[in-house]
């Protein structure tokens, strides 16, 4: 199977700021690579898929790179709704693994 | 456009439970869906999966055998039969749509708000 493994786990930010989140997979997953953002109680939203595309309506301050094995997922300026956590999940092969989440906290 | 679910709540080890799940604003029936689960604290896992006609279902391996993935693509209607339940399956599970997005990428687009299943003595 393949591991995902996404840092940091944790990550205080103010609003305005630029943050970067890292993903990456345990073997080439050229760009199957899906965002998702959980709020508390929430199911996840996808935000962006095939490692860079934005999902329709998620703002443009969210941006995906990455290819092979490593990903970014960057939000810039931080918006107070941004405080959530995020998560990577591959979608290379059928067991559409997920990384353990990134809390972004104020 | 929305999953709506129902059923979860609690029970001992060894028992059963079924959820339900329909999808509200579009047709489910047009859809491969999964079901997801997060344990406390934990992050997201897939537990089962059907086609859109129901022909075909998969299986972590982890539930296989006593989880059972179904859908009523008339009454717009997907389940989740689990049995013989244990700690271990204490966990929100979200019943999620599936789409091959720029017809090439799999993605889960849209998620249930999660249905809270505890398993306790």
């Amino acid at each position: 199977d393949i591991q995902m493994t996404q840092s940091p786990s944790s990550l205080s930010a103010s609003v305005g700021d630029r943050v970067t989140i890292v993903c990456r997979a345990s073997q080439n997953i050229n760009n199957f690579l899906n965002w998702y953002q959980q709020k508390p109680g929430k199911g996840p939203e996808l935000l962006i898929f095939a490692a860079t595309t934005l999902q329709t309506g998620v703002p443009s301050r969210f941006s995906g790179s990455g290819s092979g094995t490593d990903f970014t997922l960057t939000i810039s300026p931080l918006q107070p709704d941004d405080f959530a956590t995020y998560y990577c999940q591959q979608s290379f092969t059928s067991s559409y693994s997920f990384g353990q989440g990134t809390t972004l906290q104020i | 456009v929305q999953v709506v679910k129902s059923g979860g709540g609690e029970t001992q080890p060894g028992g059963s439970l079924r959820l339900s799940c329909e999808g509200s604003g579009f047709s489910l029936s047009r859809y491969w869906m999964y079901w997801v689960r997060q344990a406390p604290g934990q992050g997201l896992v897939w537990v089962a999966r059907i086609n859109s006609d129901g022909s075909s279902t998969g299986y972590a391996d982890n539930v296989k055998g006593r989880f059972t993935i179904s859908r009523d693509n008339a009454n717009n209607a997907l389940y989740l039969q689990m049995n013989s339940l244990s700690a271990e399956d204490t966990a929100f599970y979200y019943c999620v749509r599936y789409r091959l997005l720029g017809e090439l990428f799999p993605a889960l687009d849209r998620w249930g708000q999660g249905i809270r299943v505890t398993v306790s003595s």
